[in-house]
């Protein structure tokens, strides 16, 4: 079954203490991207993946980081997690269309990480 | 820059009554627009996509949407609301940059509540 799996589900830690989010996807694609949701202003793009070592900043990447060794999987890390960090985190995945005017794929998203930061 | 402008925070119909979500949106290119519904606890499922084919789109469960440039409009539509479609409904721009960058802008949401 084509999908993109992300662990934990749920987490609640503490202010400070490194954590990380694993994303996963089945279906070879190229873009991998996290997105943060919070109440009233939808999801908003952390950090993207445009394939293998190649990564950039989303409209809100600050406290996070991100690596894409692999191109299944796409992790997000926070170093020093801050309460302002609270949110749902959902990772998605798509084919990369090509540059200036190329195709656009819709993006298949993760279940979800609901983080609470104390 | 894009934006995406969802003009009712919350919906509610009775079953069987016609459901209208409305979206406006902003874009300096030729837009691609999504309607992607979120039920509790779960991910983004996408409902359907315009890409510049036909300017009625038909998604899945019986929802369509129409791309209307003159209003800058991208409503989502449905004849008839089940009670299964109770759910967060978010509208979806897509810009086309020389980058290839495909951020997606999100509208802040509709939350649809099917009355019985």
């Amino acid at each position: 079954e084509a999908q993109v799996t992300q662990n934990p589900r749920y987490l609640i830690t503490v202010t400070g203490k490194k954590l990380t989010v694993t994303c996963s996807q089945n279906m070879n694609h190229e873009y991998m991207s996290w997105y943060r949701q919070d109440p009233g202003l939808g999801l908003r793009q952390i950090y993207y993946s445009m394939n293998v070592e190649v990564t950039d900043k989303g409209d809100v990447p600050e406290g996070y980081k991100v690596s894409r060794k692999e191109k299944r999987n796409f992790p997000l890390i926070l170093e020093s997690p801050s309460p302002n960090q609270t949110s749902l985190y959902f990772c998605a995945s798509s084919r990369t269309p090509g540059l200036a005017g190329g195709q656009v794929y819709e993006q298949y998203f993760g279940p979800g990480t609901r983080l609470t930061v104390t | 820059a894009q934006s995406v402008t969802q003009l009712d925070s919350h919906v509610s119909v009775s079953e069987g009554t016609p459901v209208l979500l409305r979206c406006n949106y902003s874009s300096s290119y030729s837009p691609s627009l999504f309607w992607y519904v979120q039920h509790p606890n779960k991910g983004l499922q996408l409902l359907l996509k315009y890409t510049s084919a036909a300017t009625l789109v038909k998604g899945i469960n019986g929802f369509e949407a129409e791309f209307k440039k003159s209003e800058t409009s991208f409503h989502l539509t449905k004849p008839s609301a089940h009670m299964s479609d109770a759910a967060e409904y978010f509208c979806v721009v897509s810009d086309q940059v020389d980058t290839g960058r495909r951020a997606l802008t999100f509208g802040s949401g509709t939350r649809l509540q099917v009355q019985p």
